[in-house]
């Protein structure tokens, strides 16, 4: 089992859709939860992290983290073509460990 | 600065030299973490360091990876006797720490090795 496991992609959503990625991971005791989109031949950028079991909103992005599941999702509401990206999930207490990641594409 | 930085942004290399990746990490994070992204993959974690100490080594492929960092600041990855495998992009990031437990993780730019 892979540490840090992902939905393959890639998704594919119509514009102004609710698009959802799920990450599920290993370490019980893990304590960071960290979602991060990544275009093209660009480096990762952090779009929301969570610590703390529950849901956190942050504009059209909510993050979900259920520790007793080992579960972690983002949910991008009314989705933009700009949204258009690949989405890391990254977990863990020192280093990050990451997802292979979800490959979006929101169609006008 | 304003946030990471990694020099030089581009290095294409002859296999078998060695090479030296700089990365300066966001004024004031104290933790630093090197990691490896090959084309189409995923980011694969190589070291990070709390201040000047490496608690966590793991992720350094081979003894041709090493890495240090000076004060709270920058830090080097250096690759001997580079292997046409070695060819990725090399992504720096860097947080700051609260209460014992990492806060968020900002990248830098990354820097592209070739090795031909």
């Amino acid at each position: 089992q892979k540490e840090v496991e992902q939905n393959s992609g890639p998704l594919s959503v119509p514009e102004g859709a609710i698009a959802s990625l799920n990450c599920t991971y290993s370490d019980r005791g893990s304590q960071s939860f960290f979602w991060y989109r990544q275009y093209s031949g660009k480096s990762p950028e952090l779009i929301m992290f969570i610590y703390s079991n529950g849901d956190k909103e942050d504009g059209r992005f909510t993050a979900q983290l259920n520790k007793a599941s080992q579960y972690v999702s983002l949910l991008i509401r009314d989705s933009q073509p700009s949204d258009s990206a690949t989405y890391l999930c990254a977990v863990g207490r020192g280093k990050l460990i990451f997802g292979q990641g979800t490959e979006l594409s929101v169609k006008p | 600065g304003a946030g990471v930085s990694q020099s030089p942004s581009n290095k294409v290399t002859e296999k078998g030299k060695d090479v030296e990746l700089r990365c300066d990490p966001i004024s004031g994070h104290t933790a630093l973490y090197w990691y490896r992204q090959r084309l189409g993959q995923g980011l694969e974690f190589l070291i990070y360091f709390q201040g000047n100490s490496a608690p966590d080594k793991s992720g350094l492929p081979s003894d041709r990876f090493s890495a240090e960092r000076t004060g709270e600041s920058v830090s080097t990855l250096t690759i001997q006797r580079t292997q046409q495998e070695d060819s990725a992009v090399y992504l720096c990031a860097s947080s700051a720490w609260t209460s014992g437990s990492m806060r968020e993780q900002f990248f830098g730019p990354g820097t592209r090795l070739t090795v031909l």
